[in-house]
């Protein structure tokens, strides 16, 4: 079964400089789906980026851009120019890019919480 | 654009009480599942389905039934609600294309005393 962790379950930045969430994986599958969920106070859950395992380039959502390293299963999300609004529990989560047997399913780390000080 | 739609946002049980959770979608999602996050354990998998008639265990089915019905709906119950069932639940739905993120209700929060 496929894993996700988070190794820093909290994190802070100082407004407008750059903080990187850590995430790693473990599967033995070839083709896959990764994301990044951004969840803020109001407990909504928000995707910040995705990431097709089979692209060698990393995804970029404006201030936000991943660093995906499939030999290293680690997909670390980088937040530039933070702003207040980017305080959240950030998640990471592995979805399998075959249709059957379960692995529909998103699987998810367990979270950073991540705080930005003006 | 409804999304997602959970029912209802609160909901504080006694012991022993069962109750469902409701959650429909309107984008003619294949895919639903619910999670339930707590503290410090992210969110994890109870029950999903990959369509109508369809339904499957996640990673904590223990103590709560699903049903689909719909392609739009979704329920969850809760047969005989315990204090370890206090958490907070969402509801999530996706197209059945794996490169989709997941479409999330607004969570609903149980209380069980």
């Amino acid at each position: 079964a496929q894993t996700v962790t988070q190794s820093q379950p909290e994190m802070s930045v100082q407004e407008a400089e750059t903080v990187t969430l850590s995430c790693t994986y473990d599967t033995s599958e070839s083709d896959y789906y990764l994301f990044w969920y951004k969840q803020p106070p109001s407990r909504q859950m928000i995707l910040v980026i995705r990431q097709e395992a089979y692209k060698q380039q990393n995804a970029t959502e404006n201030r936000f851009s991943v660093n995906f390293q499939k030999a290293a299963k680690s997909f670390s999300l980088k937040i530039s120019d933070s702003q207040l609004g980017d305080a959240a529990m950030y998640f990471c989560a592995y979805r399998s890019a075959r249709p059957q047997g379960g692995s529909e399913k998103l699987v998810f780390g367990k979270g950073t919480k991540l705080t930005v000080n003006p | 654009n409804a999304g997602v739609t959970q029912t209802p946002k609160f909901q504080v049980l006694k012991t022993g009480q069962s109750m469902t959770l409701q959650c429909a979608q309107d984008m003619n999602h294949e895919y639903m599942s619910w999670y339930r996050q707590d503290p410090g354990m992210g969110l994890r998998l109870i029950h999903y389905s990959v369509g109508a008639g369809i339904t499957d265990q996640g990673e904590v089915p223990n103590g709560y039934n699903v049903s689909r019905s719909t392609t739009e709906d979704f329920p969850l119950r809760l047969l005989s609600a315990a204090p370890s069932q206090t958490s907070v639940y969402f509801c999530a739905s996706s197209p059945i294309y794996y490169n989709s993120p997941l479409h999330f209700g607004n969570g609903t929060r149980l209380t069980v005393t």
